[in-house]
């Protein structure tokens, strides 16, 4: 089956710098890759996606870049605010294969003032 | 709102009584999914639902039932929790095929 794997675990930067969180996939079949934000006590909410057709997608500050030949994707979260400090998860999974998503195990962002 | 409802929120239970975290949504989704965290594992799929009465596997099925007798709810049943299901469990649902899913707010168990 598909393997996610996230790095780093965690993450500190400065606000107003920029973050990137990496992730890995084995399934060359996979073809849809979402970012998930997760709060202190909530669950988790999907912030941007991609999907195989497209090499980089971007919302205002965040953005995902993939690269299928290596089987890597990344989240990009430039101008960084305290607001942006959680755990992102990303995922991947088979359009039509049952709705399976994969996680990839998390990375906790810190935004220091 | 449209949005995914898990019932407990916390729940303390003691080993082989019978418990069942309900799920419902709102927004009419045919897909549903069962998720539990646990820290450094990330979110792992327990079961999923691509329709009424229509449901599969996923990754850590073992101890766990679900049903999908209606399109709005997916309850997950533990016949007879043991501690190894001390976990968070979150309940999705989406649109799509992909996965693009909405989650709950999560229900925390402990079984002691």
């Amino acid at each position: 089956g598909e393997n996610v794997e996230q790095h780093p675990s965690t993450l500190s930067v400065q606000e107003g710098d920029s973050a990137v969180i990496k992730c890995t996939y084995s399934d060359s079949a996979s073809n849809y890759f979402p970012w998930y934000k997760q709060e202190l006590g909530k669950g988790p909410q999907l912030i941007i996606d991609i999907r195989s057709n497209v090499g980089e997608k971007k919302d205002q500050r965040i953005a995902v870049t993939l690269n299928k030949t290596a089987k890597h994707f990344s989240l990009h979260i430039t101008e960084t605010q305290p607001e942006d400090s959680a755990v992102y998860f990303c995922a991947a999974s088979i359009t039509g294969g049952g709705n399976k998503l994969t996680f990839g195990t998390g990375t906790q962002l810190k935004v220091e003032l | 709102e449209a949005q995914v409802t898990q019932n407990p929120r916390y729940l303390i239970t003691v080993t082989g009584k019978k418990l069942t975290v309900t799920c419902s949504q709102n927004m009419n989704h045919e897909y549903m999914s069962w998720y539990r965290q646990d820290p450094g594992l990330g979110l792992r799929q327990i079961y999923y639902s691509m329709n009424v009465e229509v449901t599969d596997k996923g990754d850590v099925p073992e101890g766990y039932k679900v049903s999908r007798k209606e399109k709005r709810n997916f309850p997950l049943i533990l016949e007879s929790p043991s501690p190894n299901q001390t976990s968070l469990y979150f309940c999705a649902s989406s649109q799509y095929r992909d996965g693009s899913y909405t989650f709950g707010s999560g229900t925390r168990l402990t079984v002691v």
